[in-house]
């Protein structure tokens, strides 16, 4: 069994710029969900993807989207990149939402610097 | 108020004792919990996962859940070295399409002394 993939491992950018991260689900999970993790803080949740369609999102302004594709990866895309940015990334994927025991399982994670 | 609470440590307790770790949530209506652990600079793992009220054995590790008290909590038996890490609570509001998310207390510093 292939758990989660996150890539790259680590990212520096500038303030202004853009940045795409990338995941693979786990075999068998048809569900992405992505959270930001500020140093010293719990997991934020950004948004969900499920069936190539956003499945819920959080409290993160519109420069924060993303993508899935058909294989069931998804792609988390960042634009006019700002300090407050600089976090860990996380991907988890999980079964299909819509039931009480759905168990979300976190990849390595992306740490992205904004300088 | 927040939505998930924990005591964010650190919490020190010599290797072989009981650990015990501690949650509140504010939303009744939330129906999944879980526990993570985060060894510094890596990412949650899923330790356990509780769902009605009691308590739920694995292992050395066992959850129980107070519905009517909005509390969760985590106990560590014969604690090792190894278990010293953050332990993040995660409460999940609803299990319909588009209420999925995880909401996480800022967690709680465990530390082991040998």
């Amino acid at each position: 069994e292939t758990g989660v993939t996150q890539s790259p491992t680590h990212l520096i950018k500038t303030r202004g710029q853009q940045v795409t991260l990338r995941c693979s689900s786990q075999s068998g999970h048809n569900t992405v969900s992505w959270y930001q993790q500020a140093l010293g803080q719990g997991p934020q949740f950004i948004f969900q993807y499920y069936r190539e369609e956003e499945n819920g999102r959080g409290n993160f302004p519109p420069r924060f989207s993303g993508l899935q594709f058909p294989n069931y990866s998804s792609e988390l895309n960042v634009n006019a990149l700002e300090l407050d940015d600089s976090a860990l990334y996380l991907c988890a994927s999980s079964p299909s939402p819509g039931t009480r025991d759905n168990e979300q399982f976190f990849g390595p994670g992306t740490r992205l610097t904004v300088l | 108020q927040k939505e998930v609470e924990q005591n964010s440590g650190p919490l020190s307790v010599p290797e072989g004792a009981i650990a015990s770790l501690n949650c509140t949530y504010s939303d009744r209506v939330s129906q999944s919990f879980f526990w993570y652990r985060q060894y510094s600079g890596k990412s949650p793992e899923l330790i356990m996962s509780i769902y009605s009220n009691g308590d739920k054995e694995d292992g050395r590790f066992t959850a129980q859940l107070n519905k009517a008290s909005q509390y969760v909590s985590l106990l560590i038996r014969d604690s090792q070295p190894s278990d010293s890490a953050t332990y993040l609570c995660a409460v999940k509001r609803g299990s319909n399409f588009g209420n999925e998310k995880l909401t996480f207390g800022t967690g709680t510093r465990l530390t082991i002394i040998p």
